[in-house]
């Protein structure tokens, strides 16, 4: 069963740190994972993407285990306009499945 | 990236008429999408439309329903057709970009769909 979870939400406060799992048991053999920012009424903003290991980019990272049943999606320093929903996208096989999102919330 | 724009941006709808939504490209592309977002929640694919074929669509989603249309490379409809208050959502189609190193999808801002 292609299933794709993330966490409801997250709260963090401006400078910290955050990191945001991503579960896919089934991921395909072949597959990469993608992370996307939405803030409201916009479409999804692409973030990065890895298929193993790290992957660095100006925005963010993105941790992969060797058995790539879950990744990780680190924001180093948040800012108040970090504040959006996070998804991760997994393809598995023929079909891409998005995760429910994770709301972060970005306090000062 | 690939530059996208939707058309409406939003309407308001009464039920039982049909809504056609515009997706256009700044660049040719196989494939697009055509993703559907009900309020909260995350994006659920509607059908993948690729240019001189016949639009594939996921399960939960007919052509009767959704009918598509694609063309050309760098555009295509998603008509909502006989829309009851349910159909009320965004309506997000996106892209598939081959010039980035791996497949990735980027989207369009979307049609956010009332129907009263």
């Amino acid at each position: 069963l292609a299933k794709t979870t993330q966490p409801i939400s997250m709260d963090s406060y401006e400078g910290q740190e955050v990191n945001i799992t991503c579960s896919h048991n089934n991921i395909a053999t072949n597959d990469y994972i993608t992370w996307y920012q939405q803030f409201p009424s916009q479409g999804p903003r692409f973030i990065i993407q890895g298929y193993k290991t790290k992957v660095t980019n100006e925005v963010a990272s993105l941790f992969i285990p060797a058995d790539r049943k879950s990744s990780t999606l680190s924001l180093p320093r948040v800012s108040l306009s970090d504040t959006a929903v996070y998804y991760c996208l997994v393809g598995y096989g023929n079909k891409l499945v998005f995760g429910a999102g994770t709301i972060l919330r970005v306090k000062s | 990236s690939a530059v996208i724009s939707q058309k409406p941006s939003r309407d308001i709808c009464q039920r039982g008429t049909s809504l056609t939504i515009q997706c256009q490209v700044d660049s040719q592309v196989t494939m697009m999408f055509w993703y559907r977002q009900q309020p909260g929640q995350s994006l659920t694919l509607i059908a993948t439309a690729n240019q001189g074929s016949e639009a594939t669509y996921e399960s939960g989603f007919v052509i009767d329903k959704f009918p598509i249309s694609r063309p050309n490379l760098t555009f295509s409809t998603l008509t909502v057709s006989n829309m009851s208050p349910e159909d009320s959502s965004i309506y997000l189609c996106s892209v598939e970009d081959r010039r980035a190193p791996t497949d990735t999808q980027y989207f369009g801002p979307g049609t956010r769909l009332t129907v009263l």
